[in-house]
């Protein structure tokens, strides 16, 4: 089972460009839940979809962020215009319907100057 | 426990002891609880889990212990080797979410 895979696992940038961070849930795994992790504030969900559908995006920080799932193997998660203050790690996780646990990615170190 | 600020509560145990991270949790109405270990570079790596029901489970290792009466939960680690040196997280969910709230983390540091 190669797990959740996350790309890319680096990314720098500058402050204006756009980010587009990308996500494959694990085969079978119908929910599929975005995090941005960082010292001050911890590991806080964005948003989350069930069967390709965004069910909650209140955790989403402002327009500058969205998020995408076009199919039950692939999700994006975009910042346009990126900013300083988005600079975290951005896990991806998955999860079956019968299950409880969600399984998480490796993550995308962002970087944004 | 749980941090408050910036910086992780930190605990640090020397090889061979039997470690115990706590976590404080806040909505009484809870009903599932995760420990979840996220080792340097990577992402959070599920360890045990545990229903409001139970008092305690053992895995491999690990046990994890739960107090409603006081909303605490332990997290404990027989025999921690250098590889147990990680964050260790608890996460806590209400009946019918499907979303866990993510307690801030504990680092464990195991000298050999």
């Amino acid at each position: 089972d190669a797990g959740v895979i996350q790309s890319p696992r680096h990314e720098v940038t500058e402050m204006g460009q756009e980010v587009t961070l990308r996500c494959k849930p694990i085969s079978g795994h119908d929910y599929l839940f975005w995090y941005r992790q960082t010292m001050m504030r911890g590991l806080e969900l964005l948003i989350y979809f069930n069967n390709n559908v965004p069910i909650d995006d209140s955790g989403m920080p402002e327009d500058r962020f969205s998020a995408k799932m076009p199919n039950a193997s692939f999700s994006t998660l975009k910042i346009q215009p990126s900013e300083p203050r988005d600079s975290a790690v951005y896990f991806c996780a998955s999860k079956g319907t019968s299950a409880e646990t969600q399984y998480f990615g490796p993550g995308t170190r962002l970087l944004v100057l | 426990g749980e941090s408050v600020g910036l910086h992780l509560p930190t605990l640090s145990v020397q090889e061979g002891d039997n470690s115990i991270i706590n976590c404080a949790y806040s909505n009484s109405a809870s009903d599932y609880f995760i420990w979840y270990k996220q080792e340097s570079g990577k992402g959070p790596q599920f360890i045990i889990d545990i229903r409001s029901n139970m008092d305690k489970r053992q895995g491999q290792r690990v046990t994890v212990l739960l107090n409603k009466t006081v909303k605490h939960l332990s997290l404990q680690i027989a025999a921690t080797q250098p590889g147990d040196s990680a964050v260790y997280f608890c996460a806590e969910k209400v009946g019918g979410s499907y979303i866990p709230t993510f307690g801030r983390g504990t680092s464990l540091i195991v000298h050999p």
